[in-house]
């Protein structure tokens, strides 16, 4: 059974880092690009980027580039979205998406990781 | 970037009656050499991650009851939910994957019970 799994909630100051996580499972973790995506609170969809994890070859949205960085380790199945310096408009619902290989379509999502940055 | 539009913004139905939502796509997402539209919906209930219900415009994801129907060339997209069921409350985006990877969502369109 193919499974996304990500981090737990987190709770931040502005201006601090972070970096969370999303594990793969049930599936080969390395052929199949891994995008996030951002849900604002009541918003609706945004997608930020993805990576493939077979050769760590990443793109961004242009609204998300310099913004956060994706990256993976494919030795523990895990890739990850991470913020340098955390703004309060960064708080969200945070997805992790696997992008299915004949459809560029997002078929798995995890359950989400929410980001509340806040003094 | 192509910019998706959905209407309307929300809808309310009653059970067992049609659903219909409209997508429309700023430019055409049919890519001519396979004659195929690279236009997504999903699914989204309250406290859930979206589903992806619908690829290609019209096929249906394995598992997705058959009252869940895509239609559209183009430009103009419908999502029909041909007798909604109190299960169907959710938001459902559209998505065009033509501008690969420059992924696009709808606004989205909430679906109630009347």
């Amino acid at each position: 059974e193919v499974q996304l799994v990500q981090s737990g909630a987190e709770v931040k100051k502005p201006g601090e880092s972070l970096k969370i996580s999303c594990k793969g499972s049930g599936y080969s973790f390395t052929s199949y690009w891994i995008g996030w995506v951002r849900q604002m609170p009541g918003k609706g969809l945004e997608w930020m980027g993805i990576i493939y994890p077979g050769d760590s070859d990443t793109r961004y949205s242009p609204s998300f580039q310099g913004q956060v960085t994706i990256s993976a380790d494919k030795s523990i199945s895990t890739a990850y979205l991470q913020w340098s310096s955390l703004k309060a408009s960064d708080t969200a619902m945070y997805y992790c998406v696997r992008h299915r290989a004949a459809a560029a379509v997002f078929d798995y999502w995890g359950q989400g990781t929410l980001v509340t940055v806040s003094s | 970037d192509i910019v998706m539009t959905q209407s309307p913004d929300s809808l309310a139905v009653s059970l067992g009656e049609r659903a219909t939502i409209n997508c429309k796509s700023s430019q055409s997402v049919l890519y001519s050499s396979n004659n195929k539209n690279y236009l997504a919906w999903y699914q989204q209930k309250p406290g859930q991650p979206p589903k992806l219900l619908i690829y290609w415009a019209s096929t249906r994801e394995s598992g997705v009851p058959d009252r869940f129907s895509g239609s559209g060339s183009g430009t103009d997209f419908t999502l029909t939910i041909s007798s909604l069921q109190a299960e169907d409350v959710a938001v459902y985006y559209c998505q065009q994957y033509y501008s690969t990877p420059l992924f696009t969502f709808g606004p989205g369109t909430k679906v109630d019970i009347k």
